[in-house]
């Protein structure tokens, strides 16, 4: 089946630096990935869709120059959290589509950040 | 707008009882409606899906049943387990997935 891998699964930086997550999809190629934020006992919710060979398209709400997302490959998209503060402490998932698989997606693992 | 309404948002079930999580939505653009698997500090897992031209689907122990007048679809398991302790959520897709607010499910020994 479609696996997506996700890395890294926690980091904790300082505030003021940047953070860089990747997410692959290992047996597929996605030309769309999909980024999203999880607070504790919440739901998830979409940041951006990536997409790639072009630009990221954000949800209302999420700041683009905080949040850069690349998709420079089929098979990898990273998202980089810039300056980073402590509201930015949060679990990111990355997912994609699996093209061959109908309509599923699959998710990594998150990235716990915590930021000191 | 929340556009998928899950519910309950707590779930205790004894040991082989049966769980049974609902979910609404607005939007008739969705056309895939897929149930996910939550434990703490993991990403979802997809546990079953559906899409509006069937009315049910069943896969083990777990079944979706879907009402596409009523814009309903519920998630069942059956003979629930102490394993199946997670958070549940269910979504809606057109072009992105929008998920609802998610059940934790407590299964007791």
């Amino acid at each position: 089946g479609a696996v997506v891998s996700q890395h890294p699964s926690w980091v904790i930086c300082k505030s003021g630096t940047s953070v860089k997550i990747e997410c692959r999809s290992l047996d597929f190629q996605a030309t769309t990935m999909f980024w999203y934020r999880q607070f504790p006992k919440q739901s998830l919710m979409l940041m951006a869709t990536s997409n790639e060979g072009s630009k990221a398209t954000y949800e209302q709400g999420v700041e683009k120059d905080k949040f850069l997302i690349n998709h420079a490959s089929l098979t990898l998209s990273t998202l980089t959290v810039t300056s980073a503060h402590p509201e930015d402490s949060s679990f990111y998932i990355c997912s994609a589509r699996d093209p061959r698989g109908g309509y599923g997606y699959t998710f990594g693992s998150g990235t716990r950040l915590t930021v000191v | 707008q929340q556009q998928v309404k899950q519910s309950p948002q707590s779930l205790i079930v004894q040991k082989g009882g049966i769980s049974i999580i609902n979910c609404a939505y607005e939007n008739t653009a969705f056309d895939y409606f897929p149930w996910y698997q939550q434990f703490p500090g993991k990403g979802p897992a997809l546990l079953i899906a559906i899409r509006p031209d069937v009315s049910e689907k069943k896969e083990g122990r777990f079944t979706i049943s879907f009402n596409k007048s009523a814009k309903q679809f519920s998630l069942h398991i059956m003979d629930s387990q102490p394993g199946d302790s997670a958070t549940y959520f269910c979504a809606a897709s057109d072009s992105t997935l929008t998920f609802g607010k998610g059940t934790m499910l407590l299964v007791s020994p």
